[in-house]
């Protein structure tokens, strides 16, 4: 069956430490976006990309960085820049026809120790 | 910017009906979508409607869209403990956008 899927579930951090989020689809969408979620305030965009090799900023980029080699990968780099990266990261693609809904993972609980 | 509202919280009883409402912001939306969150996990489509409908029915789930007050709700009839869940209204403006509320939390007691 096609989704997305997002690893790892957990991942812990030290200060000072940068991280990389991976998310993987094989449903041949061409747009992946990646999404954080604090407690109450819903989700906020990262990053988003269309098409392979091109991506664009989100709302809160900063202390993000992203890559598209591949249409089924869309890895997120949470750097050092980001100064409270604690979070739910949440990666999605979205069908490219009829309603353009997203599809999403299941996310990644991100934790700074 | 304008935010997608939703009320944060709903409390109902076993087998009551539920009813979440959103206020959207662009009257040029497209579609508009329901998405419900469990505990720990993505967010999985329930429904979306079409900016030319005004209502939506499939199985317990009916949506319901007012465009001139652009105003959202989605009822769920029968609500059952496996319903509880977080749920986040959506709006969709062009194919490379979409918005999110904040999401309401619905509570389902016994």
């Amino acid at each position: 069956d096609g989704g997305i899927t997002q690893s790892p579930k957990y991942l812990f951090r030290k200060e000072g430490q940068n991280v990389t989020l991976s998310c993987e689809q094989n449903l041949n969408h061409d747009a992946m976006y990646w999404y954080r979620q604090d407690p109450g305030q819903g989700l906020r965009l990262i990053y988003y990309s269309q098409i392979v090799n091109d991506f664009q900023k989100g709302d809160i980029a900063e202390g993000y960085s992203v890559s598209r080699e591949k249409k089924e990968s869309f890895p997120l780099t949470v750097t050092s820049a980001q100064k409270n990266p604690t979070a739910f990261y949440l990666c999605a693609s979205r069908r490219d026809r009829g309603d353009y809904g997203y599809t999403f993972g299941s996310g990644t609980r991100l934790t700074v120790v | 910017g304008e935010d997608v509202e939703q009320s944060l919280f709903l409390s109902v009883r076993e087998g009551d009906s539920s009813v979440i409402n959103c206020t959207y912001t662009d009257s040029s939306s497209t579609y508009l979508y329901w998405y419900k969150q469990e505990p720990g996990a993505g967010l999985q489509l329930l429904t979306y409607i079409f900016s030319n409908m005004d209502m939506k029915q499939d199985q317990r789930l009916t949506v319901l869209l007012n465009k001139k007050d652009k105003h959202l709700s989605l009822r769920i009839a029968d609500t059952q403990t496996g319903d509880s869940a977080i749920y986040f209204c959506a709006e969709s403006i062009y194919r490379n956008d979409m918005r999110f509320g904040a999401g309401t939390r619905l509570t389902v007691k016994p």
